[in-house]
């Protein structure tokens, strides 16, 4: 019944090795967002799909980038790790934007 | 620049009693505004949409109000359980409908038995 799943839950890697986070759907989703959640803070957009059409926030560091091959899957690549990357990583979708978000539970990142 | 704030920022309360967690953002001109749960460690749970046009919207034991022209939701849970316990969260879509959310930082909710 999960229909926003993320893999995986937990993730460690090393300062400055790539790490690619998982995001896949079961709702046929236009939409696809990928969010930042630093311990004890709000979410923060990264960037969004909107079908194939790529949105990077102004603030999002070039360090991230993003992929969505189908509109089933959508990844998050992480190219050189540093400790301040260290978060939960959460992905979201919607039908539409400004449509309900659902989200996934979330990929724990620990950068050592 | 739009800014969401949740007040309080910790609340416990005695298991029954009802309760009314506030939102408040500076632009009034949003698309919509939308209520979330998390649990440690956890994703967030979608608990209430409220479109820009409506002033309310009701889901069993949960009540969300929306007065955009003074900047304010509230989210009224009724006789509250221990199960209740979580972080809400409160966030909004501006205007241009990017779908982007723009987070409170959440009040914490603890329901003792």
């Amino acid at each position: 019944d999960a229909m926003v799943i993320q893999n995986p839950r937990y993730q460690v890697t090393q300062f400055g090795k790539p790490v690619t986070l998982s995001c896949s759907q079961t709702l046929n989703h236009n939409v696809m967002y990928w969010y930042q959640q630093k311990s004890s803070q709000a979410p923060k957009l990264l960037f969004h799909y909107y079908d194939k059409d790529f949105n990077n926030e102004a603030d999002t560091p070039d360090n991230f980038q993003s992929r969505r091959p189908n509109t089933s899957f959508c990844f998050l690549d992480i190219r050189s790790p540093g400790l301040g990357d260290a978060a939960m990583y959460l992905c979201a979708t919607s039908r539409d934007p400004g449509s309900e978000q659902y989200f996934g539970p979330g990929t724990r990142l620990t950068v050592t | 620049k739009q800014e969401v704030t949740q007040i309080p920022a910790a609340l416990s309360v005695p298991e029954g009693e009802n309760l009314v967690l506030n939102c408040s953002f500076t632009d009034s001109a949003i698309y919509n505004l939308q209520w979330f749960r998390q649990d440690p460690g956890k994703g967030l749970t979608s608990l209430l949409l409220i479109q820009s046009s409506q002033r309310e919207q009701t889901s069993g034991r949960l009540n969300a109000s929306l007065d955009k022209s003074s900047g304010r939701s509230t989210l009224y849970i009724a006789a509250s359980q221990p199960g209740d316990s979580a972080t809400y969260l409160c966030a909004v879509v501006g205007p241009s409908n990017t779908g982007k959310l723009i987070f409170g930082q959440g009040t914490t909710l603890q329901v003792k038995p």
